[in-house]
């Protein structure tokens, strides 16, 4: 069974620019995370789907981030424009299952970085 | 507020000896308990969970975690370490009176096993 997958694994960009990062999850897992680690601080979460379906979106830093998942498989997560402080490295994650209870299982990361 | 205190940068033990990773919680909730490692270049891996019943659970790689409700904390323990356990480990907490999805991370604990 294929594990969670992230593309790209590193990007550097400019303040300004824009950028998409992709999340394929494990076949079969409907809820599907987005987190965010910065400077080495705790993991921080950014939103979770269920489906196609935001269910909580609430870890989203601001307006510049806009998070998709459509037709409930992969998802991408894009920022626009870049700030400097958006720089760390992105998570995804997915489980299965109805509650929290479930593990979840995570993607090896892609590093942002913008100069 | 949730959050996951994880009171060392870092571990150092020597190779043989037992090991304790601490970690203590604030949710407002009933939590859902769970301890990740992650290795260099890769994303983070499952280790273990506290959901209900049994106080010690046991997880991968002999790792074990004691629930105290009393004490909100939830410490990773080995009772013989390994080199190859040198890794950052993440404690993290689910509420899951609100759901249980939405996990909060503790900026997590460098773990140096030497030979």
């Amino acid at each position: 069974e294929a594990g969670v997958t992230q593309f790209p694994s590193h990007s550097v960009i400019e303040k300004g620019q824009t950028v998409t990062l992709r999340c394929d999850p494990i076949s079969g897992h409907d809820n599907l995370y987005w987190y965010r680690r910065v400077m080495g601080k705790e993991i921080k979460f950014l939103l979770h789907f269920v489906k196609e379906s935001k269910q909580d979106e609430s870890g989203m830093p601001n307006n510049r981030f806009l998070a998709e998942r459509t037709g409930g498989t992969y998802s991408t997560l894009k920022v626009q424009p870049a700030e400097l402080e958006d720089s760390g490295v992105y998570f995804c994650a997915s489980s299965q299952g109805w509650t929290g209870s479930y593990e979840q299982y995570f993607g090896p990361g892609t590093r942002l970085t913008v100069t | 507020a949730q959050s996951v205190a994880q009171p060392e940068d870092q571990v150092n033990v020597a190779e043989g000896n037992p090991l304790t990773v601490k970690c203590t919680y604030s949710v407002s909730g009933n939590p859902y308990l769970f301890w990740y490692v992650q290795y260099p270049n890769r994303g983070l891996q499952f280790l273990l969970k506290y959901i209900t019943g049994d106080n010690l659970v046991k997880g991968s790689y002999g790792f074990e975690a004691e629930f105290n409700k009393s004490q909100t904390s939830f410490h990773l323990k080995k009772p013989s370490a390994l080199v190859s356990d040198s890794a950052l480990y993440f404690c993290a907490v689910r509420d899951r009176g609100t759901g249980g999805f939405k996990t909060i991370f503790g900026a997590g604990t460098r773990l140096f096993v030497k030979a």
